[in-house]
């Protein structure tokens, strides 16, 4: 069992609204990433992390913004849900420190719904 | 488009028997992974394959890599019906920067 953390599972929100999801691993891994999921199966990487104070945006576009300020920690946040957020949200860790990208340990992941 | 396709894109067979999964990607990696996703569930890594090995075996799980055509395979043998589940391939690019490019999935269902 990966050690990593994923809240809400779920969450249904009406258009508007600001929305964190949380992210935490007690693995100790630099490097945190978060990946979105449509419908259709494929995964975007939105933002990524290799430490604290450190933030970069994915290949995909994305809205939301993300913050890195202790270690284990790397929530995800949209200011002003829209349902086209509407999607499922993957947080993923690896270690840092080596050549290549080694494994990721992922999180159950939070699907979100903006009515 | 996607740095890694697959291909089937779903896939259901019998159980005991085997399934092989292919993907193809774009530029040089420093490795490919496979990933399975059970439905609604996060990800699990299953391989790591790196850019100079050929093959690689865990389980009943066997992964070919062939850089010259940039594929690879997953084959799993043998399968029973908790193999069913998504399967993803996911490349290390080189110069990437250290993050994981998925590809598009192999949805699998195993019958009875």
């Amino acid at each position: 069992e990966a050690d990593i953390y994923q809240t809400p599972r779920y969450l249904v929100i009406g258009t508007g609204k600001k929305i964190t999801l949380e992210c935490s691993q007690t693995m100790g891994h630099d490097k945190m990433y978060w990946y979105q999921q449509d419908p259709g199966m494929e995964l975007h990487l939105i933002h990524y992390s290799y430490g604290v104070n450190s933030t970069e945006k994915g290949d995909l576009s994305s809205e939301s913004t993300v913050s890195r300020i202790r270690t284990e920690h790397f929530p995800l946040t949209l200011e002003s849900a829209r349902p086209s957020h509407t999607s499922q949200y993957l947080c993923a860790s690896s270690e840092y420190g080596r050549a290549d990208t080694g494994e990721l340990f992922f999180g159950e992941g939070s699907r979100l719904t903006v009515l | 488009s996607q740095q890694g396709e697959e291909d089937p894109q779903a896939l259901s067979i019998q159980e005991g028997e085997n399934a092989t999964m292919n993907c193809s990607y774009k530029t040089s990696i420093n490795n490919l992974q496979w990933y399975r996703q059970n439905s609604g569930r996060g990800l699990v890594h299953l391989i790591l394959i790196r850019s100079n090995e050929r093959e690689k075996h865990s389980g009943r799980l066997r992964v070919t890599l062939d850089t010259s055509k940039k594929s690879s395979s997953l084959l799993i043998t043998a399968s029973r019906a908790a193999d069913t589940a998504s399967y993803f391939c996911a490349t290390d690019i080189t110069g990437g920067g250290n993050k994981l490019t998925f590809g598009t999935g192999t949805q699998l269902k195993v019958e009875l």
